[in-house]
């Protein structure tokens, strides 16, 4: 079976500009989550959507949205990038069944540099 | 703000020796602790998710033991080997926004 796939590995921009970011989770999972992770830190978490629902939010400021769509695949927004923004941006995906103990497959991740 | 911290941050171990880290969370509203291990060029994978106070758990020469009432779980790898060098995390679970929080992890190097 496949894994989490991210899409594209590899992304530069410049500031001011939009990117997007894609996840398609291991299939039968339908909870995606989104975490930005930067070097000597742990992964920061951004979104969680389960069943195209958004779960929870991060302390991430609005610039930063997403989606879910119905095959459960997402898509992570980040509108005036930053240089900060810069990072590795982590997708994983869960078959939700108590919450806290849901185990997250990650997948490969998207490395983002703002110029 | 809730905190999760590691230490050591790093950690070089010989080759055959066994070694040990830490986790400390919050003790207060506590659901589960999660450990990781992810590999250089490689995606963090799941090694435990822990829910009792007491509770260990072992898969083959790592096991992870959790105290919840003072707020910290260890790791132990016993016999260390090349394939173990990678970075642990911990993460624990924060009910009222549905998210993980995550430790900076240990970066543990195995020196033949």
């Amino acid at each position: 079976d496949a894994g989490v796939t991210q899409s594209p590995t590899h992304l530069i921009k410049t500031r001011g500009q939009q990117v997007t970011l894609r996840c398609s989770p291991i299939s039968g999972h339908k909870s995606v989550s989104w975490y930005q992770q930067v070097l000597g830190q742990g992964p920061q978490f951004i979104f969680q959507y389960y069943e195209k629902e958004e779960r929870g939010r991060g302390n991430f400021p609005d610039r930063f949205s997403a989606r879910q769509f119905p095959n459960y695949s997402s898509e992570l927004n980040v509108n005036a990038l930053l240089l900060g923004d810069s990072a590795l941006y982590l997708c994983a995906s869960s078959e939700p069944q108590q919450g806290s103990t849901d185990t997250q497959y990650f997948g490969p991740g998207t490395r983002l540099t703002v110029l | 703000i809730l905190n999760v911290e590691q230490s050591p941050q790093s950690l070089h171990v010989q080759e055959g020796d066994s070694t040990n880290f830490t986790c400390s969370f919050p003790s207060s509203n506590f659901y589960a602790l999660h450990w990781y291990r992810w590999e250089t060029a490689k995606s963090p994978e799941a090694l435990f998710v822990m829910t009792l106070n007491g509770d260990e758990k072992k898969k083959g020469r790592i096991s992870a033991t959790l105290n919840t009432k003072e707020g910290y779980s260890y790791l132990y790898i016993k016999g260390s080997q090349p394939e173990d060098s990678a970075t642990y995390l911990c993460a624990f679970f924060e009910d009222s926004n549905y998210q993980l929080i995550w430790g900076a992890g240990t970066k543990l190097i195995i020196k033949p």
